[in-house]
Formats: C-alpha cells, structure tokens, sequence
C-alpha cells in the first residue's frame, strides 16, 4: 500500500543551523513527491516538488529536498534555519500509477521549531 | 489573481445541526479537493473531486459527509447532524488539470468548525 511516513513528530534546531526534516515513502514504481508548510493560524502553502530528474530540487524560501530513491526518501533541508521558519511541514506523495486521480497521499506532518 | 476561498472562516453550531461549508477554487482548477484537519494533526483526506468525473468519495468519515461540485468550480461540503468530533478545520484546495498529474494543490484558508 502507498504510505508516507515523517517519523520525527518534532525537531528543534537552533537559528543559523541547518534542519532536517525527514520523510519516506512507500510508492511503486518512481513517485511524484511534494512539501507544503503551514505557518501558524496561516493556510498550507506549497514548497517544492519533485517529478523527475534532479534529484536534488529547490524550492521556496531556501529549502531543498533530495530523492533518494535508493533510501525511498525526500528530506527536508535548508543551510541556515530562520525563527521564522517554525511550522508544521508535510509530505505528500502520489503514485503516478494513479491514472487521473490526483489524490496524494499525506504525512502526519512534523513541527519544526527554530530557537533564537 | 484570487486564491481559493472558503466559507465562512468560522462556524459554531450545536451538536445535530446540519452545516454547509462552501469552497471557491482557483478559476480554472479542475479538481478540487476537501480535507480535514483536528488540532495539531495531519491532513484526513476527505473527497476529490476532477472534472466531470466521479468523485473519489474514499475519505468520508461516514454518510454524514457529502460533498458537491457544481458547474466544476464551487463545492460545498454538507454535514448531517453534526457531532462534536466533526469540529475541526475543513481545507479545500484546487489544482490544475493542464494535462500533467502533478500539479501542487492551492489551499484555501480553512473553515474553522465548532461542534458544542
């Protein structure tokens, strides 16, 4: 069954330190992979994606995220973390085996939290 | 260009009562899709709607839920006799249906739901 897992519920990292947010998924085949962050009391915005090509994908307000299809994973990155990027991330994948439903499948979601 | 809006931003409502909660997708968006999500937890994917489709009703929660889509722009999202565990945020997104299957979704700010 396609599943997505972000198994850290909550990182903390301190300001000017790179983050990490971890997710791995279970897809067959080579997966559409997304991040989308929510900002407090603001709606969930999209990040980045990937499709296919660069494994290495670079998306909004400085963050990254790497496939490693190897590791069946897409985490999270950013060199230098800001207070203001504290929210919740998600990670969402579809199966491109899908036909045309374009339903993702979401993580849990993990709370960054970025210290001063 | 407007983004998705849903209506109303907050609804309060007594335990039994029936609720609308509407959504206006981006123009032009061919599906159209409603989550929920309860405090400080991860998107519940709820329905999906593509073009003139049927729509992947999986993610109702029971027959309380029902969703529609008319002329292929706004949805409204019914709940029959609410109970409390219905409230929560319910977000509605859009993506476009330019031929690709991966477009990101758009969100909507999210209707606040309170069942007393």
């Amino acid at each position: 069954a396609q599943s997505v897992a972000q198994p850290e519920d909550q990182v903390n990292v301190a300001e000017g330190n790179p983050l990490t947010v971890k997710c791995t998924y279970s897809v067959s085949g080579n997966p559409y992979l997304f991040w989308y962050v929510q900002y407090p009391n603001r709606g969930l915005q999209f990040l980045l994606k990937y499709i296919t090509g660069d494994n290495l994908v670079k998306g909004s307000y400085g963050f990254e995220a790497e496939f490693n299809k190897s590791q069946t994973s897409f985490h999270l990155k950013k060199p230098s973390a800001l207070v203001s990027d504290s929210a919740l991330y998600f990670c969402a994948v579809r199966d491109p085996h899908a036909g045309n439903n374009r339903k993702l499948i979401w993580g849990l979601g993990t709370s960054l939290a970025v210290n001063p | 260009g407007a983004g998705v809006s849903q209506s109303p931003s907050n609804k309060v409502t007594e335990k039994g009562k029936d609720v609308e909660l509407r959504c206006d997708p981006i123009s032009g968006h061919t599906a159209l899709y409603w989550y929920r999500q309860s405090l400080g937890q991860g998107l519940e994917f709820l329905i999906y709607f593509q073009g003139n489709s049927a729509p992947d009703k999986s993610g109702l929660p029971s027959d309380r839920f029902s969703a529609e889509r008319t002329g292929g722009s706004v949805s409204t999202l019914t709940i029959q006799r609410t109970q409390q565990e219905d409230s929560a945020v319910y977000l509605c997104a859009s993506s476009s249906g330019s031929g690709t299957q991966y477009n990101e979704q758009f969100f909507g700010p999210g209707t606040r739901l309170t069942v007393l």
